[in-house]
């Protein structure tokens, strides 16, 4: 089955600074890569996903890099602020929704 | 807010009683998924509901008893949990399952068995 990498596991980063967090997977054909933000005490909230025949995806301060290539996927946030901070997750899914996978997952901490 | 919601938020429970988790979603979605999460990990899948028939078990204890009454509605029935069950349990819904969609999860219930 499909095996997700996330790093790093813990990224601290200034206020206003940018974060990026990297994402590797194995089937080459995967072909949708979610990305999720986990607050304490919340569930996991979509914030942004690519599929396999798109490049890069922005929306605002969020943007979603794909290399089907190299298999990675990466996350950037620029101009982080201190709600960023949470817990990050990216995924992928190979068919259909029944087996998308997760990675580990990052903590992100945004310095004030 | 989230447009999944999960009761109850918590849970506390003995290893011999029974109780049940309630998820609802009204976005029209046709596939309602349980995940487990332990603490500083991803979430586990554990059962997939297409079309209120179920389509995966991910090899869960029969301790974990799903149900989806209707569309809307989705169930974990609960017996005889064993204290490494206490976790949070997501429940989440997308538009199918037959191709790739957005899952959209509720904030969860969390257990904790005594």
């Amino acid at each position: 089955g499909e095996n997700v990498e996330q790093h790093p596991s813990t990224l601290s980063v200034q206020e206003g600074d940018s974060a990026v967090i990297k994402c590797t997977y194995s089937d080459s054909a995967s072909n949708y890569f979610p990305w999720y933000k986990q607050e304490l005490g919340k569930g996991p909230q979509l914030i942004i996903d690519i599929r396999s025949n798109v490049g890069e995806k922005k929306d605002q301060r969020i943007a979603v890099t794909l290399n089907k290539t190299a298999k990675h996927f990466s996350l950037h946030i620029t101009e982080t602020q201190p709600e960023d901070s949470a817990v990050y997750f990216c995924a992928a899914s190979l068919y259909n929704n029944n087996d998308m996978r997760f990675g580990a997952g990052t903590r992100l901490t945004v310095k004030p | 807010d989230t447009e999944v919601t999960q009761t109850p938020k918590h849970l506390v429970m003995g290893m011999t009683n029974k109780k049940s988790l309630k998820c609802e979603q009204h976005m029209g979605h046709r596939a309602m998924y349980w995940y487990k999460q332990k603490a500083k990990k991803p979430p586990e899948l554990m059962f997939v509901y297409s079309y209120e028939k179920l389509s995966i078990n991910e090899s869960v204890p029969s301790r974990f008893s799903p149900e989806c009454p209707n569309s809307s509605l989705l169930n974990l029935h609960l017996h005889a949990l064993q204290p490494e069950d206490s976790a949070l349990y997501l429940c989440a819904s997308s538009h199918t399952t037959g191709v790739v969609a957005p899952q959209h999860f509720g904030d969860g219930t969390r257990l904790s068995i005594l």
